[in-house]
């Protein structure tokens, strides 16, 4: 299957900081990426759509000028998390849509394997 | 309002036996839906998905059944083995877009 990469994988940073965390598909080329993020014994919870040389689309409630989304290329996207809060302390997850290359009706997501975020 | 549930956090199984893990929806638009594995610390495994248009779908040991006018679908683990242990989200998709609706999770537990 097609491989998604995440780094780093745990950050602990003090609160006010910035982090960046970036989403690599390592063997295609993603046009669309999503990011996701998981409190602890909870859902996935979708944050924001990512397209390839065009703005993100954000879910409702999800601050963008907080969680700022950046995909340059075809294969990163970068999420960064702005002046970080320890309420944004949550393990985020990346995922990449992929085309079913059997020609099915719909493409499936791969997803990477998280980041875990600690803000002190 | 959680559009996808999957009402049992956890499910524990012998080696060998059946899981069954269920999920319900509430949203008619769903037309796609995903079963996806989650070790902790980890992101989640792509495991089997069905479009709206069937009823079922196998692949190895893992059998999804869809059931729209109950609104529920299912997985179907057989045999369970140990290394199904895991965290296990259903997923489904609005149509006419490609974002996922998650489930809550149900952690099941192959026992040996």
């Amino acid at each position: 299957g097609a491989v998604v990469s995440q780094h780093p994988s745990r950050v602990i940073c003090k609160s006010g900081t910035s982090v960046k965390i970036e989403c690599r598909s390592l063997d295609f080329q993603a046009t669309t990426m999503f990011w996701y993020r998981q409190f602890p014994k909870q859902s996935l919870m979708l944050m924001a759509t990512s397209n390839e040389g065009s703005k993100a689309t954000y879910e409702q409630g999800v601050e963008k000028d907080k969680f700022l989304i950046n995909h340059a290329s075809l294969t990163l996207s970068t999420l960064t998390v702005t002046s970080a809060h320890p309420e944004d302390s949550s393990f985020y997850i990346c995922s990449a849509r992929v085309h079913n290359r059997a020609g099915g009706l719909k493409e499936t997501q791969y997803f990477g394997p998280g980041t875990r975020l600690l803000v002190l | 309002d959680q559009q996808v549930k999957q009402n049992s956090p956890s499910l524990s199984v012998q080696e060998g036996r059946i899981s069954i893990l269920n999920c319900d929806y509430t949203n008619s638009m769903f037309d796609y839906f995903l079963w996806y594995k989650k070790y902790p610390a980890e992101g989640p495994t792509f495991l089997i998905s069905i479009s709206s248009i069937k009823d079922k779908n196998e692949d190895g040991r893992f059998t999804v059944f869809l059931n729209k006018s109950a609104k529920h679908l299912s997985l179907h683990i057989v045999p369970s083995q140990p290394g199904d242990s895991a965290v296990y989200f259903c997923a489904a998709t609005p149509s006419g877009t490609y974002k996922y609706i998650f489930g809550t999770g149900t952690r099941l537990k192959v026992l040996a």
